[in-house]
């Protein structure tokens, strides 16, 4: 199974400050098709999931353009250009390339 | 806007079964795979098992191999899991979740099964 880390496990941001996260997989989850599977969500307190980020560097619907991704390879990354109080959460990075999919630990966001 | 409300969790005995459903609504549930995850009382996430659209492939992760079972009904909207033998380390609060052969996009808002004598 891919296993997937992220660091740190425990953020805390000054709001209007910058965050990042980072995440790494244990193989490439470049694919033989040109995408590379590494998605980001973010679960808020008593709240299921949320997605963020999809194939490294696309926000979803609806997400702010504060929130950004980069990276390649085994090697990923997940920006907040400015962090929110809103902000506060379980940020997960998931890989799937390959089943089973797997996810990261998490890092707790929280705002000082 | 999408909705996927999850129902049938519980209190089970270890070795006991669940069906767990999920109606979906809001977008073309026939034309998604879609998929039932999990999260252990203060854990990270788990993927647990995925189905194709047309309901002709089933991916499962190891350890629920041979114990769950991953359905749906495309004409009523709703998704299922079937969950035999259960066990101690079962026991989480699964999701519903919509997407495609290797995304997740909208998450229910799940439905906590426990597994204790």
């Amino acid at each position: 199974d891919i296993v997937v880390t992220q660091t740190p496990l425990s953020l805390s941001v000054t709001p209007g400050q910058p965050a990042a996260i980072s995440c790494k997989s244990s193989q490439s989850l470049l694919h033989s098709d040109g995408k590379t599977y590494l998605y980001w969500y973010v679960q808020k307190a008593g709240q299921p999931p949320q997605l963020l980020i999809y194939e490294v560097s696309n926000r979803f619907s609806g997400v702010p353009d504060r929130f950004s991704g980069s990276g390649s390879g085994t090697d990923f990354t997940l920006k907040i250009s400015r962090v929110e109080a809103d902000d506060v959460g379980l940020y997960y990075c998931m890989q799937s390339i390959q089943r089973p999919f797997t996810f990261g630990p998490g890092t707790k966001v929280d705002i000082k | 806007e999408v909705q996927l409300v999850e129902s049938g969790g519980g209190l089970v005995q270890p070795g006991g079964s669940l069906r767990l459903s999920c109606a979906a609504s809001g977008f073309y549930f026939s034309g998604y795979f879609m998929t039932w995850a999990r999260q252990a009382p203060g854990k990270g996430l788990e993927w647990v098992a995925t189905i194709k659209a047309d309901g002709s492939e089933k991916y499962y992760v190891d350890s629920v191999k041979g114990r769950f079972t991953i359905s749906r009904d495309n004409a009523k909207n709703s998704l299922f899991l079937q969950m035999d033998s259960l066990r101690a380390e079962d026991t989480a609060a699964y999701y519903c979740v919509s997407g495609g052969a290797r995304y997740f996009d909208y998450w229910g808002q799940g439905t906590l099964v426990t597994v204790s004598s």
